[in-house]
Order: C-alpha cells, then structure tokens, then sequence
C-alpha cells in the first residue's frame, strides 16, 4: 500500500527557476519527510515536518504540509545543477511504525 | 563517522541458493529497517524492527527474513531467492519513528540480480 504519492513524476527546469513537487497520502501522520537520491546511490534526508507545522525552511528549502487534504509540497529555489536528482516523500503513520515512500520526482535542471 | 554498512554492494546469484546482506550501523539507532527500490514503484518497506528481538512485517515481507539479536545489526536473509527478488536493496536506520528525530540514515544500496 503506497502511502504517499509524488507529482510530477518528472519534471525538468531551467538552472535558477524554482521546481516544486507535491505529495499526496492517504492515512493520518506524525510527520513528513523529503528524501533525495542521486542516480542509484542510498538516500539523503533534507527536511521534516511535523504534523502540526504548515511550513518550515532550511535554505533554498520550503516544505508545506495541510494535513487536511493530506498533501505536502516541497519547493526549491534558485534551482543548481546540483539539484538534479529524484525527490522522495515519506511518511509513519501515526497507527503503526511503518514508513511507506512515495515513489518519487524525478527533478532533472537544464544548464 | 555516523553511517549504516551494508554488504555485499553488488550480488549475483542463481535461483534457490540462500544468502544474506548484511547491514549495521553505529549510530545506537533503535529503529532499523529494510528497502527494495523497483524502477516505477519507488521504494517498498520489506521488514523493520524497533529494537533487539523486535521485527515487523513491511509492505513487501514475501521470501524474506530478517533478524535483529544486537542493536547495531539487522541483516537480511533470503532463503531462496528468485529472479523477482532482483532487485536495489537499501538498509536505514533511525533514532525511532512517530518523533521529530526519525530522520532516517541510508546505506549505500546492495544491487542483487537473481538470474
């Protein structure tokens, strides 16, 4: 059962714009978390939000969460190539200690 | 260095012939827990564990087995392995889920093809 659910499934940008992802699940949480993984390496935590946070930051980082339409959305700003990769949400449900992943953007940034 | 280990990196095997991919990690973790990553479904839960002697079935349990009798270890065992077992493998660890501290930390990925 996938919990979460990115869009897009793809998305490509120019170097500089700013990309933005959503996430989608379905059961009630304790909290979100985006992942990165670059090409078939392990994956990289960058942001948590707690089910009782909107929004929080951590650089060109900009996490939402609205728990009542059970999304999420992750936006990066000034987009690098560095930020070529692909973008994973997770969540636990608050019911068990299961963590179930979304199955990913794949964010690609043009030069 | 914090990290989780998990080997082999790379495994060829044949159907049938049993192995194991071990993983560890040095962060005192309570939470452990088992990836298989299929290009189009992401990344699937197979196994987790809260703590020593403590395993709990994931999403995708079928043909494996895990064990947990120290805290830093938690490797994973397939009996006999089939070729829809190949698959990108992926250990993690964290402090414990449902809190604001279950960041969890990746091992670098054991790339099984079952032939």
């Amino acid at each position: 059962s996938q919990q979460g659910e990115e869009d897009p499934q793809a998305l490509s940008i120019q170097e500089g714009e700013n990309a933005t992802m959503n996430c989608s699940y379905k059961t009630s949480i304790n909290n979100l978390q985006w992942y990165r993984q670059n090409s078939g390496r392990g994956l990289v935590h960058l942001i948590l939000i707690r089910s009782n946070e909107r929004e929080k930051h951590s650089g060109r980082l900009r996490v939402t969460l609205d728990t009542s339409k059970k999304s999420s959305s992750l936006l990066i700003t000034a987009s690098r190539a560095a930020d070529t990769a692909s973008y994973f949400c997770a969540t636990d449900g608050n019911r068990d200690d299961k963590i179930i992943f979304g199955k990913g953007t794949r964010l690609h940034i043009l030069p | 260095e914090a990290q989780v280990t998990q080997n082999p990196r790379y495994l060829i095997t044949v159907t049938g012939k049993k192995l194991t991919v071990t993983c560890s990690q040095n962060m005192n973790h309570e939470y452990m827990s088992w990836y298989r990553q299929d290009p189009g479904l992401g990344l699937r839960q197979i196994y987790y564990s809260m703590n020593v002697e403590v395993t709990d079935k994931g999403d995708v349990p079928e043909g494996y087995k895990v064990s947990r009798k120290e805290k830093r270890n938690f490797p994973l065992i397939l009996e006999s392995p089939s070729p829809n077992q190949t698959s990108l493998y992926f250990c993690a660890s964290s402090l414990f889920p449902g809190s604001s501290y279950n960041e969890q930390f990746f091992g670098p990925g054991t790339r099984l093809t079952v032939l």
